[in-house]
């Protein structure tokens, strides 16, 4: 079967670094997908990778090894506003979004 | 532009009762999507288009109905509601199969 596993939930302090490890088993791969979700909102596009390395935008960095099966989402300088669940989505063979449940990020001050 | 927008965002249903839930987009984007979310779990692909006339299941299709009569709307029917049909509904909507999804702004629906 197919599996995106990410932690529930993750704590983290304003203004400090956290990493959001995404790792999956799909029937081929064709590119992963990082979105952000506040509470009672729609998923918004974050990163895309398609190919091993790291994908840097502003605050937020992706990272993927295809041979390991494994991404990261790197978020520095954390803000209270970055409070929200992160959804790691990989595109499988058939090109059909596979999800992960969701890391709840909580940011304290 | 208003990119994806979904109606309504909060219904309540009785048990075998029946509603469509809206969506149109001004992207003229060929791909729309159908999920629903639940507490702890991954998105799930109800149904989906990927052009005007065109629809698929999805993973989790009993219970729904789609049509994809123009690009702009892609309409989902709930036929005989029950408990387990409870859930946040999204709408989405990608140019092509490889490019990132626009959602909609969910309806939470509770049938009861």
């Amino acid at each position: 079967g197919q599996n995106i596993d990410q932690p529930t939930e993750m704590t983290a302090t304003e203004g400090a670094i956290v990493q959001i490890n995404c790792t999956y088993q799909t029937s081929g791969f064709n590119g992963l997908f990082w979105y952000q979700q506040h509470a009672g909102e729609a998923p918004t596009f974050l990163s895309y990778n398609v190919l091993d390395g790291l994908e840097e935008k502003g605050r937020f960095s992706s990272f993927l090894s295809r041979s390991k099966g494994y991404s990261y989402l790197l978020l520095k300088e954390l803000q209270m506003k970055d409070s929200a669940s992160y959804l790691c989505a990989v595109r499988d063979s058939n090109y059909q979004l596979i999800w992960g449940a969701g890391t709840k990020l909580i940011i304290k001050p | 532009n208003a990119g994806v927008t979904q109606t309504p965002k909060f219904r309540i249903l009785k048990i075998g009762q029946s509603m469509t839930l809206q969506c149109t987009q001004d992207m003229n984007h060929n791909y729309m999507y159908w999920y629903r979310q639940d507490p702890g779990m991954g998105l799930k692909l109800i149904y989906y288009s990927v052009g005007a006339g065109i629809t698929d299941k999805g993973e989790v299709p009993n219970g729904y109905n789609v049509s994809r009569s123009t690009t702009e709307d892609f309409p989902l029917r709930l036929e005989l509601a029950a408990p387990s049909q409870t859930s946040v509904y999204f709408c989405a909507s990608s140019y092509t199969e490889n490019e990132k999804l626009f959602f909609g702004s969910g309806t939470q629906l509770s049938v009861l």
